[in-house]
């Protein structure tokens, strides 16, 4: 079972702010990484550490975390957000690499 | 730009051993402080982390199947590999590679190449 907790799925009405959550106890010391995986593409990075998107991530896409909590919020989210997002960080011995189990953001 | 590509048999059969190979092109896998990951999508599912492999050779796996599992790495060649042995449906999968920096994650990724075990 995975160390990271998604909700599995989560709606938001086309313009509207939406906030995806991971929970782990990793997550009290390090910071999550977020991925979007549209059907049939490779992942795609999206946000990662304090505050940091990769060039042509558009500024909608910010990250927070809280406690043992990491947020994805999109601002203002459009029809081309509608994918899975996953978070990823360590595990507590710092060695591996560990996935929540996705969320599938639906832009209504 | 860095770019990466699996390659590697579609199928495979059970209790066989799965071998892909990523190829990096815009990198040099022997310089900077990069991670070479696999990480694998079974249909339907989400990402599993495998392991990813150092410029030492140094190498850190999934408990879950590290002893099935073994990366490599040929510097002279710039690519790096999996294998997966005593294969079983259960493995059928998207296999991607992808550099991790160590810290945050991974910025490029391979398409993928989906193996699936079948006899």
């Amino acid at each position: 079972s995975s160390e990271l907790t998604q909700d599995p799925a989560v709606s938001v009405a086309l313009g509207q702010t939406v906030r995806i959550t991971c929970q782990g106890d990793s997550l009290r010391s390090l910071y999550a990484t977020w991925y979007q995986q549209k059907p049939g593409q490779a992942p795609v990075l999206v946000f990662y550490g304090e505050n940091n998107r990769p060039s042509g991530i558009p500024d909608r896409f910010s990250g927070s975390i809280s406690g043992n909590t990491a947020s994805l919020t999109i601002t203002g989210a459009q029809a081309e957000d509608e994918a899975d997002y996953y978070c990823n960080s360590r595990d507590r011995t710092g060695d591996r690499r560990i996935f929540g189990g996705g969320t599938r953001l639906t832009v209504l | 730009q860095v770019h990466l590509q699996e390659s590697g048999p579609g199928l495979v059969k059970p209790s066989q051993t799965l071998s892909l190979t990523c190829t990096v092109s815009g990198d040099s896998i022997s310089s900077g402080g990069f991670y070479w990951s696999w990480i694998r999508q079974q249909p339907g599912k989400g990402l599993e982390w495998i392991g990813y492999i150092y410029k030492s050779g140094s190498a850190y796996y999934d408990p879950a199947l590290k002893s099935r599992v073994s990366i490599s790495i040929d510097t002279s060649k710039n690519q790096f590999s999996l294998k997966l042995t005593s294969v079983t449906a259960a493995d059928t999968a998207v296999y991607y590679c992808a550099r991790d920096d160590g810290d945050y994650g991974c910025e490029y990724w391979g398409q993928g190449a989906l193996v699936t075990v079948s006899p």
